[in-house]
């Protein structure tokens, strides 16, 4: 079955770095854009960053732009978040999410597939 | 950037009753909207996408309508597994922006 199952998740102190995975599965991840996507603790969904299907394109939220870089391994069907510099206000239940769509413009058929997502607490 | 708003923010609603739920579009999205469901600690579900597409196994009573600026998310007959949150997504542009959120109660 169509599956995602992030990891990497953890406390860690303010400034510094964290790297989480997402592992796809029962789909050809090659072909998908995939995000990320975060919601603090009593917060609404906040959208972090979208890497395209071949990993040539990838684009962040202001809040995390030139501190997280989204990266994708689709040799090994892997989705990463590489968090730097990380702050109190990162403290969320982090998700990866497939786009609906293969290729360009996937997105238009929203996010279908959602993994269950890995909590960071930025804590000193 | 493209903004999202939701109204209500919550409301209450009894088992039965039709809901609606307005999302609007800071510009114009054409039809490039999506809904999703949310139960506490659990991950959001995809309910609609395109604005008015129904995703393959949510049920019939969910449906969708809109274009341009003002979108709609209607439950024709709540059911007790309705109560969550539903949040509206834009996927016009390359920042995919989600509204705020709607909590739907029990009255």
């Amino acid at each position: 079955q169509v599956q995602l199952v992030e990891s990497g998740g953890g406390v860690v102190q303010p400034g510094r770095s964290l790297r989480l995975s997402c592992a796809a599965s029962g789909f050809t991840f090659s072909s998908y854009g995939m995000h990320w996507v975060r919601q603090a603790p009593g917060k609404g969904l906040e959208w972090v960053a979208v890497i395209s299907y071949d990993g040539s394109n990838k684009y962040y939220a202001d809040s995390v732009k030139g501190r997280f870089t989204i990266s994708r391994d689709n040799s090994k069907n892997t989705l990463y978040l590489q968090m730097n510099s990380l702050r109190a206000e990162d403290t969320a239940v982090y998700y990866c999410a497939k786009e609906g769509f293969e290729g360009d413009g996937g997105n238009s058929g929203g996010m279908d597939v959602w993994g269950q997502g890995t909590t960071v607490t930025v804590s000193s | 950037d493209i903004q999202m708003t939701q109204s209500p923010s919550s409301l209450s609603a009894s088992v039965g009753d039709r809901v609606t739920i307005t999302c609007r579009a800071s510009q114009s999205i054409s039809s490039y909207l999506n809904w999703y469901q949310q139960k506490p600690g659990k991950a959001p579900k995809l309910l609609i996408y395109a604005a008015s597409s129904l995703q393959s196994g949510v049920p019939s009573r969910f449906s969708g309508s809109g274009s341009g600026t003002d979108f709609t998310l209607t439950i024709s007959s709540l059911q007790p597994e309705d109560f969550a949150t539903y949040y509206c997504q834009q996927s016009y542009s390359t920042l995919p922006f989600f509204g705020p959120g709607t909590k739907v109660d029990i009255k």
